[in-house]
């Protein structure tokens, strides 16, 4: 299956600093990811959408100016926290969907974000 | 009510049983059923994908899809301790690439 890498694979930073999460799809080019959000024992949801080229779309909620996603090239899209708070402290996960036509998404092995 | 419940369990099974975990929906949009697998830390791995009702068969793994009655569920026979994780379903309304999960189920098999 497609393998999809995130850096950091985890992140301790004091309130009101910025992170920067990158997720790559190796081996093969993915125009749009997808980025969630996972809180302690509980499911995967959806943040938001990065398309390469052009504005990230967000789920409602999601607040566009804290987290901020650039999809810069085929095989890279980042997700920035700004100014992160101990609330943002979470599980960030990026997916992209696979290489066949109709394959469902593959997911990065996540990030932990812990801000003190 | 949430567009897709699953039971959070914990679900704990001797080694060698049978497991069955389940989701319902409630969004008829859904048309891309799958389960994924976590294991603590780290980011959900593919197990089983499926857009038709029916069953599908993957090794000891069984997925199986009702549309009619928006259920789904993921059979494991001869589980393994190694099977202890949690099991995710997720749905996609049309090829969107926009899953919906499930809580996730909390699955221990005990040796």
């Amino acid at each position: 299956g497609a393998v999809v890498s995130q850096h950091p694979s985890w992140v301790i930073c004091k309130s009101g600093t910025s992170v920067k999460i990158e997720c790559r799809s190796l081996d093969f080019q993915a125009t749009t990811m997808f980025w969630y959000r996972q809180f302690p024992k509980q499911s995967l949801m959806l943040m938001a959408t990065s398309n390469e080229g052009s504005k990230a779309t967000y789920e409602q909620g999601v607040e566009k100016d804290k987290f901020l996603i650039n999809h810069a090239s085929l095989t890279l899209s980042t997700l920035t926290v700004t100014s992160a708070h101990p609330e943002d402290s979470s599980f960030y996960i990026c997916s992209a969907p696979g290489r066949v036509s109709g394959e469902t998404q593959y997911f990065g092995p996540g990030t932990r974000l812990l801000v003190l | 009510q949430k567009e897709v419940e699953q039971d959070p369990g914990p679900l704990s099974v001797p080694e060698g049983a049978i497991v069955s975990l389940n989701c319902t929906y409630s969004n008829s949009a859904f048309q891309y059923f799958m389960w994924y697998r976590q294991y603590s830390r780290k980011g959900p791995e593919l197990l089983m994908y499926t857009y038709s009702s029916g069953n599908k068969e993957d090794g000891r793994f069984t997925a199986q899809v009702d549309k009619s009655s928006k259920y789904i569920s993921l059979f494991i026979r001869d589980s393994q301790p190694s099977d202890s994780a949690t099991y995710l379903c997720a749905m996609e309304p049309g090829n969107t690439g926009k899953l919906i999960f499930g809580q996730g189920t909390t699955l221990q098999v005990k040796p």
